[in-house]
């Protein structure tokens, strides 16, 4: 059974530092790696997907990177901004059927300090 | 164009009674997910719809709970008599197929508050 681990549970720093958030997965036997941002009361926005194949993908000042014989990825954030307080969550999804389900980890709630 | 919507936003009721969560997903999609978000479990899958086939009901937590797709469009998620512990908030997705390339829509979810 596939497990997604986020650590820390919490993280807060100050505005304009770079950051690095992590995942961790048991079943290497991924099809895909997603980051999905969530603010309060609201549904889960995605910012980046990895296909199994890709080692990274990058979009504006996010970078995700996926190595997946280790099972890691890591989503990192430059130069934080207020704005990028949210929780962060991971997740792995398989290739067919319901495998296709993603799986979570429990989020990161990120609180960036003006 | 529109996206997935869930309705009620917001539930409240008591224990032992039976409620309903709708899920509209994107026009076309034929994929359908449910998850649940419970406060200090994360996000756990429910269960999965595509097309014609027989629903994948693995997720599901107890018979309470069931889900129907009608005419491969709107989605109820039912769950009956029920319990405190089924509150949380209630997610639907869905994708243009259901295969693993395909990436999910996630509506704004339904709250649920079971006294």
């Amino acid at each position: 059974k596939q497990e997604v681990t986020q650590i820390p549970a919490a993280l807060s720093v100050p505005e304009g530092e770079n950051l690095v958030l992590n995942c961790s997965f048991t079943d290497s036997a991924i099809y895909n790696l997603q980051w999905f941002r969530q603010d309060p009361g609201k549904g889960l926005t995605s910012l980046l997907l990895i296909q199994s194949s890709q080692r990274e993908q990058t979009s504006g000042r996010l970078n995700a990177s996926l190595d997946k014989s280790s099972g890691r990825s890591t989503l990192y954030i430059a130069a934080s901004q207020p704005g990028d307080s949210a929780t962060y969550l991971c997740a792995v999804r398989g290739r067919t059927g319901a495998n296709s389900k993603l799986t979570f980890g429990k989020g990161i709630t990120l609180s960036v300090r003006p | 164009g529109a996206g997935v919507s869930q309705s009620p936003s917001n539930k409240v009721t008591e224990k032992g009674k039976d409620v309903e969560l709708r899920c509209d997903p994107i026009s076309g999609h034929t994929a359908l997910y449910w998850y649940r978000q419970s406060l200090g479990q994360g996000l756990e899958f429910l269960i999965y719809f595509q097309g014609n086939s027989a629903p994948d009901k693995s997720g599901l937590p107890s018979d309470r709970f069931s889900a129907e797709r009608t005419g491969g469009s709107v989605s109820t998620l039912t769950i009956q008599r029920t319990q405190q512990e089924d509150s949380a908030v209630y997610l639907c997705a869905s994708s243009p197929g259901g295969g693993g390339g395909y990436t999910q829509y996630f509506g704004p979810g339904t709250r649920l508050t079971v006294l």
